[in-house]
């Protein structure tokens, strides 16, 4: 079965760099992008960036577009996000969510979130 | 950029029916897709493509999308629907995806 496991809970001080990541299993990896996704405490969701496992494409959320930088190691079919200059509210839980790439299918972008990780806790804090 | 408005809560008995509203723009030119979270728990998609439902869910789940407004139904309410559910669309006038603020369901 197709499983998304993210790496573990991190405490950070502001200015800081976090990397998290997310290993995919069940299923051929350059098949399915990766998108990220945050949700802040008692908050909505908020779609940070994607990036396609078959080509490197990337697209980020125009807020975070310069902090953030989506990579992918196809060999350990491990997708991998990096938030820097950390700020307090960056405090969220942060997913990934694989859904079927649009430039390995050749297909529009509308592909919805098929999988999700378990979630990964960033708290940023003095 | 594309903003889609949700209803911040909505309430059913057990066996009625309960109807959430995403409102954007011309979405029903859009491909919408919805996503179901319970607390604790990552999201769990419930519907794409406006009206598609993935294996698993339940046929009490349906979907529409025209003019101004997409909506997911749930017929027949139960106490395991009480949950947040957030709609979703491609914005590709800015090549990135716009989530809905959220709906929570109560189920009376």
């Amino acid at each position: 079965q197709v499983e998304l496991v993210q790496s573990g809970a991190e405490v950070k001080k502001p200015g800081a760099s976090v990397k998290v990541s997310c290993k995919a299993s069940g299923y051929t990896f350059i098949t399915h992008g990766i998108n990220w996704v945050r949700q802040a405490p008692g908050q909505g969701l908020e779609w940070i960036g994607r990036i396609s496992a078959y080509n490197g494409n990337t697209d980020y959320a125009q807020n975070l577009r310069g902090r953030v930088t989506l990579t992918t190691d196809t060999s350990a079919s491990t997708g991998y996000m990096e938030l820097r200059r950390l700020r307090s509210d960056d405090t969220a839980l942060y997913y990934c969510a694989a859904a079927k790439d649009p430039y390995y299918y050749q297909s529009g972008n509308s592909n919805p979130f098929d999988y999700w990780g378990q979630g990964t806790l960033v708290t940023v804090s003095s | 950029s594309y903003v889609l408005t949700q209803t911040p809560s909505v309430s059913a008995a057990p066996g009625k029916t309960a109807r959430i509203t995403c409102g954007g723009n011309n979405i029903g030119r859009e491909r919408v897709n919805w996503y179901q979270q319970k607390p604790g728990q990552a999201p769990m998609l419930v519907m794409y493509y406006d009206s598609d439902r993935p294996s698993g869910i339940p046929e009490r789940f349906s979907g529409s999308n025209s003019g101004n407004t997409a909506t997911l139904t749930i017929n027949r309410v139960e106490a395991g629907d009480e949950a947040d559910y957030y709609c979703q669309v491609w914005d590709s006038n800015s090549d990135q995806w716009v989530f809905g603020g959220g709906t929570k369901v109560t189920v009376l």
